[in-house]
């Protein structure tokens, strides 16, 4: 159980174009969906928060005009990256708990999506 | 301002032998732990957890140790296996608020 997918896995577009991510809980009903980014060799950094049916809650310094979260249902999130560029390419990941999980404090992965913009 | 560290970005360990990580934290509002294991291009797995009321929790060859005083926290790994080798996040946050800060890692190589 707890299982979490993306879509796609990786994507490559041209700079100022957008893309959109998917991040779908398959197994339970996720409360609260997370999104992160990890730049090479760094840790994972919180982008924002988002709960279903409300507005995502973004960390200081994340632009909200540029990554729009949606989180329509309980199942799934997603991120779009809006006029992407260059020093957007990253990797992405969500993560989503529940009360189905078994704890309700233990956020569970997807296995991420690699965007590069050319 | 790094809330949660772990200071060693590399640790080598004989397969067998224990592999002990280790994890710092500065807010002591932080009173959920989780362990976390991350192989390149893929996202994290979930270990084991602790909470606050806890000192130690086990589970398999993992046990995480937390000592509050000292705000430190660690992950044992026993017997340490090659399948082992992969990069360690510890985490921290506040139950019920479902946010973790993330340390930076520690990539863990077990030699066969």
């Amino acid at each position: 159980g707890a299982v979490v997918s993306q879509h796609p896995s990786w994507v490559i577009c041209k700079s100022g174009t957008s893309v959109k991510i998917e991040c779908r809980s398959l197994d339970f009903q996720a409360t609260t969906m997370f999104w992160y980014r990890q730049f090479p060799k760094q840790s994972l950094m919180l982008m924002a928060t988002s709960n279903e049916g409300s507005k995502a809650t973004y960390e200081q310094g994340v632009e909200k005009d540029k990554f729009l979260i949606n989180h329509a249902s309980l199942t799934l999130s997603t991120l779009t990256v809006t006029s992407a560029h260059p020093e957007d390419s990253s990797f992405y990941i969500c993560s989503a708990n529940g009360a189905r999980t078994g704890t309700t404090d233990t956020q569970y992965f997807g296995p991420g999506t690699r965007l590069t913009v050319l | 301002d790094q809330q949660v560290k772990q200071n060693s970005p590399s640790l080598s360990v004989q397969e067998g032998r224990i592999s002990i990580l280790n994890c710092d934290y500065t807010n002591s509002m932080f009173d959920y732990f989780l362990w976390y294991k991350k192989y390149p291009a893929e996202g994290p797995t979930f270990l084991i957890s602790i909470s606050s009321i806890k000192d130690k929790n086990e589970d398999g060859r993992f046990t995480v140790f937390l000592n509050k005083s000292a705000k430190h926290l660690s992950l044992h790994i026993v017997p340490s296996q090659p399948g082992d080798s992969a990069v360690y996040f510890c985490a921290a946050g506040t139950s019920g608020t479902y946010k973790y800060i993330f340390g930076t890692g520690t990539r863990l190589k077990v030699l066969a």
